[in-house]
């Protein structure tokens, strides 16, 4: 199995402040997603990214994936209270049929 | 598209009782997953299916699981007898291909709960 291993575990930031999270294997990716689950929800998908090096932007969350595909960091700017949740990193199994997720990244913004 | 249907959302049983967990598919969709989630272990892989057939069972923890899948539209995940180490939140998810290609769908889980 391929771990992924996501850090911080919890983080507790104030309306405003910047954060970054991570995600790191010692495995090479051919892609990885990054998934928001809010209480009482499934995991919903923010973004894929399959290039080394690529960056993807989706309103105040940055996306990066590392030039050897064997880590990412999501970047939040200017938190707000709705971007509270938990924050997955998932990547292909070994068949590549489905997929393996870290623990995950449990953000609480507060006002 | 309705997305993806679980049911129950919450089961609450003794042990040495049997558990079924129901899952509705996107349909359409070619791969169904289930997963389990935990504080301590996070999500994990239990089984999944394509086109109705199961492919990879090695997540399954024991045999008291088992997980069917009859038609593309319905999948079922058995727990008997339960224990209370199987309380957590069992997850349906499926996907239009493979997950190196497609992003998963999840249903919003059903929490098990055994006293």
């Amino acid at each position: 199995t391929q771990l992924l291993e996501q850090s911080p575990q919890f983080l507790s930031i104030q309306e405003g402040e910047n954060l970054t999270v991570y995600c790191n294997s010692s495995s090479v990716f051919s892609s990885l997603q990054w998934y928001r689950q809010e209480p009482g929800e499934g995991p919903v998908l923010l973004v894929t990214v399959v290039t080394g090096g690529e960056v993807k932007k989706l309103k105040r969350l940055t996306f990066q994936f590392g030039d050897a595909r064997k880590d990412s960091s999501l970047h939040i700017t200017a938190a707000q209270p709705g971007d509270t949740g938990l924050y997955l990193c998932a990547g292909p199994s070994n068949s590549g049929y489905a997929l393996n997720f870290g623990k995950g990244t449990s953000l609480l913004v507060t006002p | 598209d309705a997305g993806v249907i679980q049911s129950p959302r919450h089961e609450v049983t003794e042990m040495g009782q049997e558990v079924t967990l129901r899952c509705k598919p996107i349909s359409g969709h070619d791969y169904l997953f289930w997963y389990r989630q935990t504080m301590m272990r996070g999500l994990e892989l239990l089984i999944y299916f394509n086109n109705n057939v199961p492919i990879d069972d090695s997540g399954m923890p024991e045999d008291r699981f088992s997980a069917k899948m009859p038609n593309a539209s319905f999948s079922t995940l058995k727990i008997q007898p339960s224990e209370p180490r199987d309380s957590a939140v069992y997850f349906c998810a499926s996907s239009f291909q493979a997950a190196y290609n497609s992003p998963l769908h999840f249903g919003n889980g059903t929490r098990l709960t055994v006293t």
